[in-house]
């Protein structure tokens, strides 16, 4: 059984800038989780993905998007990159049967962005 | 909203003792999901424990166990024979089940660290 994998493991930007960061989900699964967690801090969520739509959404602007792809990977895209969006961005998967209600999720190793 | 507090920022024990972590949490849900993830140094979140609400019986999973305490909105950790190996930051984390997908909800954390 293959894990959750993310790429880059690091990346670095510059203000302005945009970035997309990716995810592969855990085999048999069809939901993927996206959230940003700040250093010393617990991980916050930023969108969930069922069956290539988006399903749920925490407080982050239209300037974070996603996408799920057909095998059910996931891509977090990030516009006009500010200083605060330097974080460690971790993607979880889980199996859903409506939609990500309750399942456990299981998390990726995450990208570590800087933005200077 | 549910809200997760971790009240013990740091705690520290000599190997193979036994240790709790702390965990409160508010939700307004009727049925929800508490978990403890562990986040070694390797970034990477661990599932080490899951308890549905609606179940009364504590989750063990070896030396991991849980005391849920519904109606004070408490779940803690107690790991027993502590090694080496669960030096960790752990977060304690929270999941409705009602419609909408909003993520799970995480506490700021505890770090653990577990002395020769």
């Amino acid at each position: 059984e293959t894990g959750v994998t993310q790429s880059p493991t690091h990346l670095i930007k510059t203000r302005g800038q945009q970035v997309t960061l990716r995810c592969s989900s855990q085999s048999g699964h069809n939901t993927v989780s996206w959230y940003q967690q700040a250093l010393g801090q617990g991980p916050q969520f930023i969108f969930q993905y069922y069956r290539e739509e988006e399903n749920g959404r925490g407080n982050f602007p239209p300037r974070f998007s996603g996408l799920q792809f057909p095998n059910y990977s996931s891509e977090l895209n990030v516009n006009a990159l500010e200083l605060d969006d330097s974080a460690l961005y971790l993607c979880a998967s889980s199996f859903g049967t409506s939609g990500g209600y309750g399942e456990t999720q299981y998390f990726g190793p995450g990208t570590r962005l800087l933005v200077l | 909203a549910q809200t997760v507090t971790q009240s013990q920022p740091e705690m520290s024990v000599q190997e193979a003792e036994t240790v709790t972590l702390s965990c409160t949490y508010d939700t307004s849900e009727s049925n929800y999901y508490l978990f403890w993830y562990k986040q070694p140094p390797s970034r990477q979140m661990i599932l080490v424990i899951r308890q549905e609400a609606y179940k009364q019986q504590n989750a063990t999973e070896n030396r991991f166990s849980v005391n849920f305490q519904k109606a004070a909105k408490s779940f803690s950790l107690k790991i027993s024979d502590s090694q080496l190996g669960d030096t960790a930051m752990y977060f304690c984390a929270s999941l409705s089940s009602g419609g909408g997908a909003d993520g799970l909800t995480f506490g700021k954390g505890t770090h653990l660290i577990i002395q020769p």
